[in-house]
């Protein structure tokens, strides 16, 4: 079974819908993320939570709301969902210590907002 | 300013050839992580390597290994003898401030390699 989930793995939504993405991790890792990838650009940050009560913005976090559940769970909310939040979303862990440690990712959600 | 340069939007390789994915990067910071991640057609992203800046020698893992060009600040990926399950988007990433905690990972735009047989 894969350590880190995502569902769905593929939506379409309309403009304006409010849309929910999830991400569940058996890693037991503190630290969660989540990133868009668009072409050209590489991955970027949107939010990052090292616990349930530690909530933080990443680079790009307009638009977007997340909720950390458990440690295990961290979601990622488009509450009026727009054509240019078409991306794939990406759901990440890493271990909470010093160091070189790699990040942990998801499948990814491929949205389209229409 | 750009952290994490990619200049090679996209390579070709022979099979069985070795190939070298550029990256170049921007820090201050005397401590700071270099990783690259190999993104599929499928999309999912995997981890291939990790070089520590105060690492006295090149990383390597299997046929990947990271030539680390400090002064340079580059770190190119060198994928040896290449197979098809090689082609793929490649991404360089750096993380910062690895000895105070640091956690916020920096992706470049990517490279996309294609294998021909």
């Amino acid at each position: 079974d894969a350590d880190v989930t995502q569902t769905p793995r593929n939506r379409i939504t309309k403009t304006g819908k409010r849309i929910m993405l999830e991400c569940s991790q058996t890693k037991g890792h503190d630290r969660m993320y989540w990133y868009r990838q668009d072409p050209g650009l590489g991955l970027r940050l949107i939010y990052y939570s090292f616990d349930v009560k530690d909530i933080n913005k990443g680079e790009i976090s307009d638009g977007y709301s997340v909720s950390r559940q458990a440690q295990a769970k961290f979601s990622l909310s488009l509450e009026s969902a727009i054509p240019n939040q078409t991306a794939l979303y990406f759901c990440a862990t890493s271990e909470l210590r010093t160091g070189g440690n790699e990040q942990f990712f998801g499948p990814g959600t491929r949205l389209t907002v229409l | 300013a750009q952290k994490i340069t990619q200049t090679q939007p996209g390579m070709f390789v022979q099979e069985k050839e070795a190939v070298t994915l550029d990256c170049t990067y921007d820090t201050s910071d005397p401590s700071y992580g270099l990783f690259w991640y190999k993104q599929p057609s499928s999309g999912e992203m995997i981890f291939l390597i990790y070089q520590g800046s105060y690492d006295q020698q090149n990383a390597t893992e299997g046929r990947y290994s990271l030539n680390f060009q400090k002064a340079r600040k580059s770190a190119n990926l060198v994928i040896s003898a290449s197979q098809l399950g090689d082609s793929a988007m490649y991404f360089c990433a750096m993380r910062e401030g690895l000895n105070t905690g640091g956690f916020k990972t920096i992706f470049g735009a990517g490279t996309r390699l294609f294998v021909k047989a």
